[in-house]
């Protein structure tokens, strides 16, 4: 088992719709959840960061966290073309000194 | 400066040779952190550095590849007999400290000839 596990995609949405990324982990005692946008031929983009069960919404995006679950999500409303990119999830907590990623979500939003 | 800032942007080199790519992390930030990303795959951790000292060197995939941090800023990876499988793309990240925001470099695309 992968220990960040996310969808590779792509997941095709229509603009202007919301479009719902997930991210599953496998250490339970994970701290620290962010999200980030990569285009291609580009570096990562850090877009949201979450360390607590709950909602946190910028503009938008919004993160969700389930730790009982293990789970963690990306919401974008209002998707628009120049969303198109791969989002990748990332993890950290004690023990571990450096992020760990998933494989990234290729995320295509139709105009 | 204002990001985390690599050069070369580009390497090319020939197989055999040894490079020294170069991460200048945000002022400030004591994590730094070297990843890489082969073509259409996922990224890799090579090494974490807090301050000078690297307490996770995990991810580095042979002993041809080594790293250093000098004055808690600027760090160098440096790999040794380069191989054509060591052709991707190395990013570089730094963060204030451990287990909080990461901000990442443009990147060295690394080919290997």
């Amino acid at each position: 088992q992968k220990e960040v596990e996310q969808n590779s995609g792509p997941l095709s949405v229509p603009e202007g719709a919301i479009a719902s990324l997930n991210c599953t982990y496998s250490d339970r005692v994970s701290q620290s959840f962010f999200w980030y946008r990569q285009y291609s031929g580009k570096s990562p983009e850090l877009i949201m960061s979450i360390y607590s069960n709950g909602d946190k919404e910028d503009g938008r995006f919004t993160a969700q966290l389930n730790k009982a679950s293990q789970y963690v999500s990306l919401l974008i409303r209002d998707s628009q073309p120049s969303d198109s990119a791969t989002y990748l999830c990332a993890v950290n907590g004690p023990g571990r000194r450096a992020l760990t990623f998933g494989s990234g979500t290729r995320l295509q939003v139709q105009p | 400066g204002a990001g985390v800032s690599q050069s070369p942007s580009n390497k090319v080199t020939e197989k055999g040779k040894d490079v020294e790519l170069r991460c200048d992390p945000i002022s400030g930030h004591t994590a730094l952190y070297w990843y890489r990303q082969s073509l259409g795959q996922g990224l890799e951790f090579l090494i974490y550095f807090q301050g000078n000292s690297a307490p996770d060197k995990s991810g580095l995939p042979s002993d041809r590849f080594s790293a250093e941090r000098t004055g808690g800023s600027v760090s160098t990876l440096t790999i040794q007999r380069t191989q054509q499988e060591d052709s991707a793309v190395y990013l570089c990240a730094s963060s204030l400290v451990e287990n909080t925001e990461a901000f990442f470099g443009q990147g060295t695309r690394l080919t290997v000839v």
